[in-house]
């Protein structure tokens, strides 16, 4: 079955600096790509995605990439502030016969002040 | 637009009792899924409703899992008799057409 991997677990930035985070996935069949954002107490929320048919999708200070011969995908925020102080989950999912996702195992990012 | 809802929020049971956890998806919306993560690893898929029909259950550890949507409203996951290995944080997410997932706020669930 599918298998996502995240690095790193765990990041910290000074304000203003930018915060990538990498993740890799193992089946080929996977075509839907969602990050999350957790923040403490709540649920995770889905910040930015990215369909197998793009290859890089920004949405203001948030970026995605996309190398699907190589199955690894990464996150790019831009100009953190204190308030990108979250978990972020990666995953990986298909979109035939269902949507179950695959997550990665987190990364908590603390932007520092 | 209502979100989706988890009830209750926290629940502290001992080994060998009965708990069930309830999920109400955003209206119109006929996928729910349910996920658990556990010790702070990976969020984990549990199994996919579409309205009232079990699409994949292939994340259900084992049968002391039961999932039910009745009517493709809301579901309730029981889990019965609970051991420790249960506890951790149970999410509920729906979705209408299937890619963009709305999560709960979870359920943090405590076996001791």
């Amino acid at each position: 079955g599918e298998n996502v991997e995240q690095h790193p677990s765990t990041l910290s930035v000074q304000e203003g600096d930018s915060a990538v985070i990498k993740c890799t996935y193992s089946d080929s069949a996977s075509n839907y790509f969602p990050w999350y954002k957790q923040e403490l107490g709540k649920g995770p929320q889905l910040i930015i995605d990215i369909r197998s048919n793009v290859g890089e999708k920004k949405d203001q200070r948030i970026a995605v990439t996309l190398n699907k011969t190589a199955k690894h995908f990464s996150l790019h925020i831009t100009e953190t502030q204190p308030e990108d102080s979250a978990v972020y989950f990666c995953a990986a999912a298909q979109g035939t016969g269902g949507f179950k996702t695959i997550f990665g195992a987190g990364t908590r990012l603390f932007v520092k002040a | 637009e209502a979100g989706v809802t988890q009830f209750p929020s926290h629940s502290v049971i001992e080994k060998g009792q009965t708990v069930t956890l309830r999920c109400d998806p955003i209206s119109g919306h006929d996928n729910l899924y349910w996920y658990r993560r556990v010790m702070g690893k990976e969020i984990k898929f549990l199994l996919h409703f579409v309205k009232e029909s079990k699409q994949d259950e292939s994340g259900m550890p084992n049968n002391r899992f039961l999932a039910e949507r009745t009517g493709g409203t809301y579901s309730t996951l029981k889990v019965q008799p609970a051991e420790l290995e249960d506890s951790g944080v149970y999410f509920c997410a729906s979705s209408k057409q299937g890619y963009e997932q709305y999560f709960g706020p979870g359920t943090r669930l405590t076996v001791t």
